[in-house]
């Protein structure tokens, strides 16, 4: 079993819709949690981190988080073709104090006009 | 603000030959990490430092691989004896100390071994 899990995708969606993308994790100690978009050929870019069990938002994007289930999700509301991208989901490993972020394969998203 | 910054973005080497790579943070971040990605897949962990104290490395980081922080400000990763697998994209990232502080990457080192 991988660390963290997400589904490769692609995962298509059509212009305004609402996107939706999963992952997993199986370190139950797992504190932190951060959502990494990434274009093709470019580094990965930070969107939103969570820390706490429930919602967070930050314009058209909100992150969700459930410990008992060790599942955090990401939903982009008004997907825009801009948002095409693929889109990693990273867990901070072990103590609360380590630096090590373990990715999974990342989802890819196709937003169509 | 000027974000983390990576030299050179691209590097075209035989198989053999040494490699050092350079990476500057972001200035107020004191913890710095590195990360080696290869297609289709998520970053990988390789190490990472706080100040100029290496706190963790990967079992990735065969004994070919070495990375310092000398002065607690701009990194290197040095590779040596280059081989095939080492091609990939070798990302580098900054973030305030403390556990789960956002990572912030560069744009990367991408490594092509001939």
């Amino acid at each position: 079993q991988k660390e963290v899990e997400q589904n490769s995708g692609p995962l298509s969606v059509p212009e305004g819709a609402i996107a939706s993308l999963n992952c997993t994790y199986s370190d139950r100690g797992s504190q932190s949690f951060f959502w990494y978009r990434q274009y093709s050929g470019k580094s990965p870019e930070l969107i939103m981190f969570i820390y706490s069990n429930g919602d967070k938002e930050d314009g058209r994007f909100t992150a969700q988080l459930n410990k008992a289930s060790q599942y955090v999700s990401l939903l982009i509301r008004d997907s825009q073709p801009s948002d095409s991208a693929t889109y990693l989901c990273a867990v901070l490993h072990g103590s609360s104090n380590t630096g090590k972020l373990i990715f999974g394969q990342g989802t890819t998203l196709q937003v169509k006009p | 603000d000027t974000g983390v910054s990576q030299d050179p973005r691209h590097k075209i080497t035989k198989r053999g030959q040494n490699v050092t790579f350079r990476c500057d943070p972001i200035s107020e971040h004191n913890r710095l990490y590195w990360y080696r990605q290869t297609l289709g897949q998520g970053p990988e962990f390789l190490t990472y430092f706080q100040n100029e104290a290496q706190l963790e490395k990967s079992r990735l980081l065969s004994d070919r691989f070495s990375a310092e922080r000398p002065k607690g400000s701009f990194s290197t990763l040095e590779i040596q004896r280059t081989e095939q697998g080492d091609s990939a994209m070798y990302l580098c990232a900054s973030s305030h100390p403390g556990g789960g502080q956002p990572q912030h990457f560069g744009d990367g080192t991408r490594l092509s071994i001939l």
